[in-house]
């Protein structure tokens, strides 16, 4: 079974800072994406960045990167010069590629942003 | 394009009572997929329909239904409904290797 760890319930940053929340991930599948997705309080769930387990080097899109050790099968989300917008719910999902659209997702991790 | 959207965005139901939510794909998206998502649970995936026909299914009891119409769009039926239903229900529209979530309808059961 496919399994997504997020292990920082809650992740404070200051305004104009970089933060990295943490994701791990377990399957035995060589196919698979992995996503971060953001939930602010009106709970639309965004899309942010997405990885493709084949590609080597790490997506980003804008202020936000990841850092995929697909070895280690962890998958960290750094976002840097932090504005007071990026408070939200951070989600790390995985997708396995011949299994459909069967996301599985992490608990989420808070993130807070301070002035 | 317009987004994925989902009707209706608010619902309050009693137990026992059934209740049917809607869910309009991206234009040309063939997969929808449901998920609910509590406090308690966090995000389950319920299942996921593509081209009319249900290609994966979650661990939800068979109250749980859904279906899909040759327009993509897509519905999901609660029947006998119980206090721990009431969640956030959210689907989304998947191109291969993404998908887009719509604003979710909420569920509340008295």
């Amino acid at each position: 079974a496919q399994t997504v760890t997020q292990s920082q319930p809650e992740m404070s940053v200051q305004e104009a800072e970089t933060v990295t929340l943490s994701c791990t991930y377990d399957t035995s599948e060589s196919d698979y994406y992995l996503f971060w997705y953001k939930q602010p309080p009106s709970r639309q769930m965004i899309l942010v960045i997405r990885q493709e387990a084949y590609k080597q080097q790490n997506a980003t899109e804008n202020r936000f990167s990841v850092n995929f050790q697909k070895a280690a099968k962890s998958f960290s989300l750094k976002i840097s010069d932090s504005q007071l917008g990026d408070a939200a719910m951070y989600f790390c999902a995985l997708l396995i590629y011949n299994q459909g659209g069967k996301l599985i997702f992490g608990q989420g991790t808070e993130l807070s942003v301070k002035p | 394009k317009a987004g994925v959207t989902q009707t209706p965005r608010y619902l309050i139901k009693t137990r026992g009572q059934q209740v049917t939510l809607s869910c309009s794909p991206i234009s040309g998206h063939r997969s929808v997929s449901w998920y609910q998502q509590t406090p308690g649970q966090g995000l389950q995936f319920l299942f996921e329909y593509f081209s009319e026909t249900q290609r994966n299914k979650g661990n939800f009891p068979g109250r749980f239904s859904g279906r899909q119409f040759s327009n993509s769009r897509s519905e999901m039926n609660v029947s006998t409904l119980e206090l721990g239903d009431s969640a956030l229900y959210l689907c989304a529209s998947s191109s291969p290797g993404t998908q887009y979530f719509g604003p979710g309808t909420r569920l509340t059961v008295l």
